[in-house]
């Protein structure tokens, strides 16, 4: 079936270092890709996402790159900050049409200062 | 980004009572909409989609009776937990798209249900 593995957590980090959250999935087709954020008390927020292979979604600071041949879609950001706190989201859609979505189970991020 | 607002933050009820959750798109149509649970330090699993003027399409496993979902306007969803039990306490989170194609799905901040 189709599915998204999140390497799990929590992850704890210092601020300005480097973060790698690691993300694979199985997908019947040609899926689109997203990263959404939920910080503490708040819905979630797409963070970035990619539509097709060796797309790279980024913003904020965070990148992602669509990879096919490992089935891989990794978060990485250079430098994190402890605003950057939060839970984030793999997450995977099959289709343009519908919007459904299928989530990984979250990876918590902890930035300290 | 557009606005999905959900109603209430959290409740608290009774075993055995009814409780409606609402979800509305703020700043654009919202032709289908989605509701979600999420279980402590667990992954959203989608319950179903509604779209707007039709009955909810439910995921396997979900039981439609319990979980009631009207879309009776294209800027309102509601999600009613009827004869509530404590296994029902979890985190409900709704999202909202407009029609298009890759249309991007934008959520709303989840409501806390807690059944004593």
């Amino acid at each position: 079936g189709n599915s998204v593995t999140q390497m799990e957590g929590p992850v704890t980090l210092s601020e300005e270092a480097f973060l790698t959250i690691n993300c694979t999935y199985t997908a019947t087709g040609y899926p689109s890709l997203f990263w959404y954020v939920q910080y503490p008390g708040e819905g979630l927020q797409l963070l970035l996402k990619a539509t097709k292979a060796d797309d790279k979604g980024s913003n904020k600071g965070f990148e992602a790159t669509y990879r096919k041949e490992t089935t891989s879609f990794h978060l990485e950001k250079g430098s994190v900050q402890v605003s950057d706190s939060a839970v984030y989201f793999c997450a995977l859609s099959l289709s343009s049409n519908t919007g459904k979505l299928i989530f990984g189970q979250g990876t918590t991020l902890q930035v300290k200062p | 980004g557009a606005v999905v607002s959900q109603h209430p933050s959290w409740v608290i009820c009774k075993s055995g009572t009814s409780v409606k959750i609402e979800c509305r798109s703020l700043d654009f149509q919202a032709t289908t909409m989605f509701w979600y649970r999420q279980f402590p330090k667990q992954s959203l699993m989608l319950m179903a989609t509604s779209n707007e003027g039709s009955k909810a399409t439910y995921e396997q496993g979900v039981e439609k009776d319990k979980f009631l979902i009207n879309h009776a306007s294209l800027t309102l969803s509601t999600l009613t937990v009827t004869s509530a039990h404590p296994e029902d306490s979890s985190f409900y989170i709704c999202s909202a798209r407009e029609e298009q194609a890759w249309a991007e799905a934008f959520f709303g901040q989840g409501t806390r249900l807690t059944v004593v």
